[in-house]
């Protein structure tokens, strides 16, 4: 297996842009989690679903912030509009249920 | 709530010294206990995991303890080298499913 894909790498965007993440976790596994890490913050979780379902999004900062997994391979975050405090890494995650998660490599954001 | 508390933030041995990071938790129904090493500029990575009917657990130079009546959990690195500096988290899961970090340990092994 890949591992968890996330996509892109590396996103530079201008303040008030529409900016969108994928995730792809890993085959089999029913937990997905988004992650954001600042310095300032250190890691935050934003949202997790498990079975495709979102279960606790409390950690999503502002209404500018939405995330869906309209299938079992496939999630997105999406962030409406971009401001510079949105900048950061942000981790996709997946697992099975009380196990081991496993990080995708990241998505370095810049908001300018 | 849940909630885990890691000490210390930063932590500075010399190469060969052993390292401690500990964390306390508030939730008992917690049952698995990891712990993720982050190096600059990469992702978290699973070094160790211990569950609720362990009391320590060991890997090579890694070992995890678990006090469940006391609600802490520890890492050990023993022999440390520069190759270890990193961040280190710990973490546990809260009945809804949900992974609890703490705030993260700086180690720093110096040659």
């Amino acid at each position: 297996d890949a591992g968890v894909i996330q996509s892109p790498r590396h996103e530079v965007t201008e303040m008030g842009q529409e900016v969108t993440l994928r995730c792809k976790p890993i085959s089999g596994h029913n937990s997905l989690f988004w992650y954001r890490q600042t310095m300032m913050r250190g890691l935050e979780l934003l949202i997790y679903f498990n079975n495709n379902v979102p279960i606790d999004d409390s950690g999503m900062p502002e209404d500018r912030f939405s995330a869906k997994m309209p299938n079992a391979s496939f999630s997105t975050l999406k962030i409406q509009p971009s401001e510079p405090r949105d900048s950061a890494v942000y981790f996709c995650a997946s697992s099975y249920v009380y196990n081991e998660q496993f990080f995708g490599p990241g998505t370095r954001l810049t908001v300018l | 709530g849940e909630n885990v508390e890691q000490h210390p933030s930063t932590l500075s041995v010399q190469e060969g010294d052993s390292a401690v990071i500990k964390c306390t938790y508030s939730d008992s129904a917690s049952n698995y206990f990891p712990w993720y090493k982050q190096e600059l500029g990469k992702r978290p990575q699973l070094i160790i995991d211990i569950r609720s009917n362990v009391g320590e657990k060991k890997d090579q130079r890694i070992a995890v303890t678990l006090n469940k009546t006391a609600k802490h959990f520890s890492l050990h690195i023993t022999e440390t080298q520069p190759e270890d500096s990193a961040v280190y988290f710990c973490a546990l899961y809260n009945q809804g499913g949900k992974l609890i970090f703490g705030q993260g340990t700086e180690l720093s092994v110096k040659p």
